[in-house]
């Protein structure tokens, strides 16, 4: 079955940084691009970035670019994010997902609240 | 970046119906890169519809979707207590982009 594991998500000041962490498994990782998604509460979707195969380019959305980092570890299985700067709107749960037609698989998301 | 636009933003309906959800986007989506999702209350996605059209695997064949160029929709026909969710569209021909959700409730 082929599953993502999210963390690292909790509380932090604006001004902070947090590093999330995404596992895979049951799929050949290093062989699809991956994206993290995040959901302010009781907002919508937001696609924030991702990053090819084998970490060779990166997009972002231009409300966290230059604050937030994508990366990969291929022979970990784990995708991760460097979030820094961090702000209240920021607030949000994070989830990692599969790239392909679409996002067929998902993170179960982790919950990251910026708040003094 | 291409903006998405669903509509209605809520849809008032009683089991058994049909639901048409559309989304219109700013401009022609990349050969057809149309997603659809259902989300439940503290549920992350699923992916219903890929390619416009392109069931999932695992989705009912009461859900379909069709479209193309800059209008989608999403129809589900007879509609099922478990179907009452949020729904979103996403284009994911380039930098990818969500539509801001249409929510189907139970009259």
């Amino acid at each position: 079955e082929e599953q993502l594991v999210d963390s690292g998500g909790g509380l932090v000041q604006p001004g902070g940084s947090l590093r999330l962490a995404c596992a895979a498994s049951g799929f050949t990782f290093s062989g699809y691009w991956m994206s993290w998604v995040r959901q302010a509460p009781g907002k919508g979707l937001e696609w924030v970035a991702n990053i090819k195969e084998d970490g060779s380019a990166k997009y972002y959305v231009d409300s966290v670019r230059g604050r937030f980092t994508i990366s990969r570890d291929n022979a970990k299985n784990s995708l991760y994010l460097q979030m820094n700067s961090l702000r209240a709107e920021d607030t949000a749960v994070y989830y990692c997902a599969k790239d392909g037609a679409g996002y067929p698989v998902w993170g179960q998301g982790t919950l990251v609240t910026v708040s003094s | 970046e291409t903006v998405l636009t669903q509509s209605p933003g809520t849809l008032s309906l009683s089991p058994g119906e049909r639901a048409t959800l559309s989304c219109t986007a700013s401009q022609s989506v990349t050969s057809n890169y149309l997603a659809w999702y259902q989300q439940k209350p503290g549920q992350a996605p699923r992916l219903l519809i890929y390619g416009a059209s392109s069931r999932a695997t695992g989705t009912p064949d009461r859900f379909s979707g069709s479209g193309s160029g800059t209008d989608f929709t999403l129809t589900i026909n007879r509609l099922e207590p478990e179907d009452f969710a949020v729904y979103y569209c996403q284009q994911y021909g380039g930098l990818k982009t969500f539509g801001q959700g249409t929510k189907v409730e139970i009259k």
